[in-house]
């Protein structure tokens, strides 16, 4: 089975533009997360989907990010505007209805200029 | 609330030591523990977990973790470090009844000299 795949790897945007991270999670799990990464805050919970229905989200997040899941096997991290605080590695993971463990995919690298 | 610490944020070791990462957490429920690892460029991946029962939990690669209510800790080990295991280490807990998403720690870098 393939893991968590994400796309791009990395993403380079001037600020104010919107920008559309992509995930696909393992095939057959259901919840699927959205984290962000910086070396100051650490992983920070951005959304939380169980069977595409959102079950938490990260509230400082609300304003620019929104996460949406298409179908159980795709998923879609935007952020608009792009400010140069978003700049972050974005990590997307899934988990299987009865596992404990979650699959992390490689991450994107978002530099916002 | 529940909060994950790490005390450590960069430990260095030569291949062949022992290592010991610390994790301590704070909640008054049940809790979900694990451990995961994140090489440089890479997504984290799943080395343990603990929910309940014996407090000594075997993973990955030689890694073994230990619970303990009292200290409110879930420290990580392993007897005898390899290169490959230079990684940055994250402590991970979850409550059922609160949701299933995870609070990370900060995370600890081990750095393995030759």
């Amino acid at each position: 089975d393939a893991g968590v795949t994400q796309t791009p790897r990395h993403e380079v945007a001037e600020k104010g533009q919107t920008i559309i991270l992509k995930c696909e999670p393992v095939s057959g799990h259901n919840d699927l997360f959205w984290y962000r990464q910086t070396k100051i805050q650490g992983l920070e919970l951005l959304s939380y989907f169980r069977s595409k229905s959102l079950m938490e989200d990260g509230g400082a997040f609300k304003d620019r990010f929104k996460a949406e899941m298409l179908n159980s096997s795709f998923s879609t991290l935007k952020i608009q505007p792009t400010e140069p605080k978003d700049s972050a590695v974005y990590l997307c993971a899934s988990r299987g209805d009865w596992d404990y463990e979650q699959y992390f995919g490689p991450g994107t690298r978002l530099t916002v200029l | 609330t529940q909060t994950v610490s790490q005390s450590d944020a960069h430990v260095t070791v030569f291949e062949g030591d022992s290592v010991e990462l610390r994790c301590n957490y704070s909640y008054g429920g049940s809790i979900y523990l694990s451990w995961y690892i994140q090489h440089h460029g890479r997504g984290l991946q799943f080395l343990l977990k603990y929910y309940s029962g014996n407090p000594v939990v075997q993973g990955v690669n030689g890694f073994e973790a230990e619970f303990s209510k009292s200290d409110s800790s879930f420290h990580l080990r392993k007897a005898s470090v390899h290169w490959s295991d230079s990684a940055v280490y994250f402590c991970a807990a979850s409550t059922y009844q609160g949701g299933r998403a995870l609070i990370f720690g900060t995370g600890t870098t081990v750095s393995v000299s030759p």
